[in-house]
């Protein structure tokens, strides 16, 4: 049973073309995080937030952005998508303590063309 | 800089066990945690360790040497639906996940 959301699943796009992909939790969790992976390598963290209005860059940020209006929707927008942008795109949610597990949802599968 | 080392594949019979290591090189210790993703899928929780020793939990079990900087995750009475990529990823002095590249983990009969 997901608890967080994710749409599209795959998605195959043109070059130059703006995205936004969704995210949604329903754990009433305050931290949300995207990240990139792409196979057999380790997850990058692109952006996160610790809450309502508050979002901060990771390592792979440059290019996208991302919004926290609301607790349960934290969406990431690829303002001008390029082939290097394809890539499996996870978004993961936690409660505030350190020692709470991430919960993932089932991921974006991006192409671009 | 902070660094995570996992064996990027290894290979297990059915019934048999397995231990996959992990070392990491951080900028201070706050936990870390074992995930298992099969292909295509997300990652899910398996463990978390801050404190030195063994946590079991029914055919899984992981290990932490804060000293050493140094883990592993024991699978025991393998499964063929163990076949799988086991991640390794610590929580740095700034409470930020570090990941390793993972172990991929084949299961054979």
């Amino acid at each position: 049973e997901a608890d967080i959301y994710q749409t599209p699943r795959y998605l195959v796009i043109g070059t130059g073309k703006k995205i936004t992909l969704e995210c949604s939790q329903t754990m009433g969790h305050d931290k949300m995080y995207w990240y990139q992976q792409d196979p057999g390598m380790e997850l990058h963290l692109i952006h996160y937030s610790y809450g309502v209005n508050s979002t901060e860059k990771g390592d792979l940020s440059s290019e996208s952005t991302v919004s926290r209006i609301r607790t349960e929707h934290f969406p990431l927008t690829l303002e001008s998508a390029r082939p290097s942008h394809t890539s499996q795109y996870l978004c993961a949610s936690s409660e505030g303590e350190g020692s709470s597990p991430l919960h993932f949802g089932n991921g974006t599968r991006l192409t671009v063309t | 800089g902070q660094n995570i080392d996992q064996p990027t594949e290894m290979t297990a019979t059915e019934g048999a066990i397995v231990q996959i290591n992990c070392t990491y090189q951080t900028s201070g210790f706050n936990g870390l945690f074992w995930y298992q993703q099969h292909a295509g899928e997300a990652p899910t929780f398996l463990s978390y360790n801050v404190l030195d020793g063994l946590e079991e939990k029914g055919r899984f079990s992981s290990f932490l040497s804060r000293s050493k900087g140094y883990s592993y995750l024991l699978l025991k009475e393998l499964q063929m639906k163990d076949s799988a990529s086991y991640l390794c990823a610590v929580t740095d002095s700034n409470y930020q996940l570090i990941w390793g590249a993972g172990t991929k983990l084949i299961i054979k009969p």
